[in-house]
């Protein structure tokens, strides 16, 4: 089946700190990947895609490479700000399918000045 | 502001009542998702329409249903409610329908069953 495997949180870091959150996925056709951010009190917003293998999505110094070899879509950002503390979740749909998202449990980043 | 519209945005209400949950979607998108997140389950998709036709089902109990209107409005209704059903829902949007299609999520609506 179709299904996202995500970093267990909650991830506390330090202001400029290096960020990763693991994502792996598992698809029975050929999947779009994607990143959303929920902040606070808030919708999901999309970050970032990817929709073949080896192409690199990136947003607001966020960036994520599509894996097909080891089937990840990790999320880095080199150094985050206070601003960047929300819920990530990784998610998948499968192109020639219907548009229905697989969502990963996601990811709560607490950042701390 | 995402441009999907979802009202009310809160909801308080007894078990065994029945609630609608109401969803204007992006402007110039055809396609109507609705998706509940609830701490145990994660974010759940529940349904699909596309055009006004009912495209894609999930993890929909029967006590819910939904339609999307010529105007291409959407309402999801749940009925004969349970503590369980307390969440956040969302609806989204896209042009299309395929997976090619990138959603646009609303800010929810958060339903409190007590």
């Amino acid at each position: 089946g179709n299904s996202v495997t995500q970093m267990e949180g909650p991830v506390t870091l330090s202001e400029e700190a290096f960020l990763t959150i693991n994502c792996t996925y598992t698809a029975t056709g050929y999947p779009s990947l994607f990143w959303y951010v929920q902040y606070p009190g808030e919708g999901l917003q999309l970050l970032l895609k990817a929709t073949k293998a080896d192409d690199k999505g990136s947003n607001k110094g966020f960036e994520a490479t599509y894996r097909k070899e080891t089937t990840s879509f990790h999320l880095e950002k080199g150094s985050v700000q206070v601003s960047d503390s929300a819920v990530y979740f990784c998610a998948l749909s499968i192109r020639t399918g219907a548009n229905n998202l697989f969502f990963g449990t996601g990811t709560r980043l607490t950042v701390i000045p | 502001d995402s441009g999907v519209t979802q009202t009310p945005k809160h909801l308080i209400t007894a078990t065994g009542q029945r609630v609608t949950l109401r969803c204007s979607p992006r402007s110039g998108d055809l396609s109507v998702y609705w998706y509940q997140q609830s701490l145990d389950q994660g974010l759940q998709f529940l349904i699909q329409y596309y055009n006004g036709e009912e495209r894609a089902k999930g993890n929909i109990l029967e006590r819910f249903s939904a339609q999307q209107f010529p105007d291409l409005h959407s309402e999801l209704n749940l009925s004969s409610l349970e503590l369980g059903d307390s969440a956040l829902y969302f609806c989204a949007s896209s042009v299309g329908f395929s997976g090619a299609n990138v959603l646009t999520f609303g800010a929810g609506s958060r339903l409190t069953v007590l």
